[in-house]
């Protein structure tokens, strides 16, 4: 069965530090996504992709984000200066219809 | 605003017990609603979800959430509990094709041997 993916399973970087964290979606998708959550609260949104192109974004995904689909199967997630309140797990999604499929997600710890 | 509440942060049943999680939702229209549940360190994994049609919709691993328009809520149940459901419930609701899922704060089962 088809899955999304993600790499690395978990990254530590210093504060101020650029990390870029990768996904692959399932191939024939169209929407991709990114949440993450916090340690103990719950999953938020981040900002979703179509056609080449941020669809939405939340509030949270401000100047120090920003997502790009380099070729025909990756997708991406910069930061590009980390803060301390940064460290959590990044959920990369994706879909064809209504349903979203979740990778493993990333553990971000900034320290 | 679309918001998902699942009032309970925490449950323990016993197992073989039977489970309801609860989820509450507040959406204007007919939301589409999903159940996800995640092991400890692990993925979101859907459970079941609803679209339209029969309310009471099936999923994986036993269980069935029944959508009620006029509580606003979808919960979640087992009629019984097996060791390894322990784990944290997602209740989310979405509104359009390619859109958004907003979660609700999650429920964490314990199970009890």
């Amino acid at each position: 069965e088809p899955e999304v993916t993600q790499t690395p399973s978990h990254q530590v970087t210093q504060m101020g530090q650029e990390v870029i964290l990768r996904c692959v979606p399932i191939s024939n998708h169209l929407y991709f996504y990114w949440y993450r959550q916090i340690l103990g609260q719950k999953v938020e949104f981040l900002v979703s992709f179509y056609n080449n192109e941020i669809s939405e974004k939340s509030e949270i995904f401000d100047d120090q984000f920003s997502v790009e689909r380099p070729d025909g199967s990756n997708f991406t997630l910069k930061i590009r200066s980390t803060k301390l309140e940064d460290s959590a797990m990044y959920f990369c999604a994706s879909n064809l219809g209504l349903e979203q499929y979740f990778g493993p997600g990333t553990r971000l710890t900034v320290t | 605003a679309q918001s998902v509440t699942q009032p309970d942060i925490h449950i323990t049943v016993s197992e073989g017990a039977s489970l309801e999680l609860r989820c509450n939702y507040s959406y204007g229209a007919t939301p589409y609603l999903f159940w996800y549940v995640q092991s400890p360190g692990q993925g979101l994994q859907l459970l079941l979800k609803y679209f339209s049609g029969d309310t009471l919709v099936q999923g994986i691993k036993g269980f069935e959430a029944e959508f009620k328009r006029s509580q606003s809520s979808f919960n979640l149940r087992k009629p019984s509990v097996h060791w390894s459901d322990a784990a944290e419930y997602f209740c989310a609701v979405g509104h359009r094709e390619g859109g958004k899922l907003i979660f609700g704060q999650g429920t964490e089962l314990s199970v009890k041997p």
